[in-house]
């Protein structure tokens, strides 16, 4: 079945760019749309956008001017950069496939999460 | 954005009892809410999707109801494997949106 893994350092210094690497594995990423959410630590989830195979993208206003999601179809992997972090950029990131469409739409599966901490 | 605002935050409750958690959007968002499960340290697992269809390998004793801008997530009879956080999203307008998330915790 289709599984997910995020990469990435784990630490990012404050202004700089935080990027993070999907790989998916046992199954394409052609004809998908795919999602990063993050969740700081004790908190809710934060969707942060999501990228068609074609390369389309839909981002989060709150985090638009900052987002970057970029796909490479020949490796497999979407991709996050998200610039001039700062310590509320703190939390574990994920990626995700969607499933369904329209209202039968909901995320899975999920990767397992990387904790990105933002500190100097 | 529409904000999905749940409650309780927490419950407590034993093992064979019936929890419902409810889900409330800002928004009319139709049926368009899907219910996760997350463990600690561990990714968000979806129940229920399109707010009552429940989703293949999950067990019927979950279950989801309602439409427009209040939903709710049941569980009929509680298992040990069940305590976890239970969020709702809604996937009708950008930005998708979460609820903060319910606790659901051993008495």
């Amino acid at each position: 079945q289709v599984q997910l893994q995020e990469s990435g350092p784990g630490l990012v210094k404050p202004s700089e760019t935080l990027s993070l690497t999907c790989t998916v594995s046992g199954g394409s990423i052609n004809s998908y749309y795919w999602s990063w959410i993050r969740q700081p630590p004790g908190k809710g989830l934060e969707w942060i956008g999501w990228i068609y195979s074609s390369g389309i993208t839909n981002y989060n206003p709150s985090l638009k001017s900052r987002v970057t999601i970029s796909v490479d179809t020949s490796k497999n992997q979407f991709s996050l950069r998200l610039g001039s972090v700062t310590a509320a950029d703190t939390a574990v990131y994920y990626c995700a496939r969607h499933i369904g469409a329209a209202g039968t739409l909901r995320f899975d599966p999920w990767g397992q999460g990387t904790l990105v901490t933002v500190s100097s | 954005d529409i904000q999905m605002t749940q409650s309780p935050s927490s419950v407590s409750a034993s093992v064979g009892d019936r929890v419902t958690i409810t889900c409330r959007a800002s928004q009319d968002t139709s049926n368009w809410l899907v219910w996760y499960q997350q463990k600690p340290g561990k990714a968000p697992k979806p129940l229920i999707y399109a707010a009552s269809s429940l989703q293949s390998g999950v067990p019927s004793r979950f279950s989801g109801s309602g439409s427009g801008t209040e939903f709710t997530l049941t569980i009929s009879c509680l298992q040990p494997d069940d305590f976890a956080t239970y969020s709702c999203q809604q996937v009708r307008s950008f930005p998708y949106t979460f609820g903060q998330g319910t606790k659901v915790e051993i008495k």
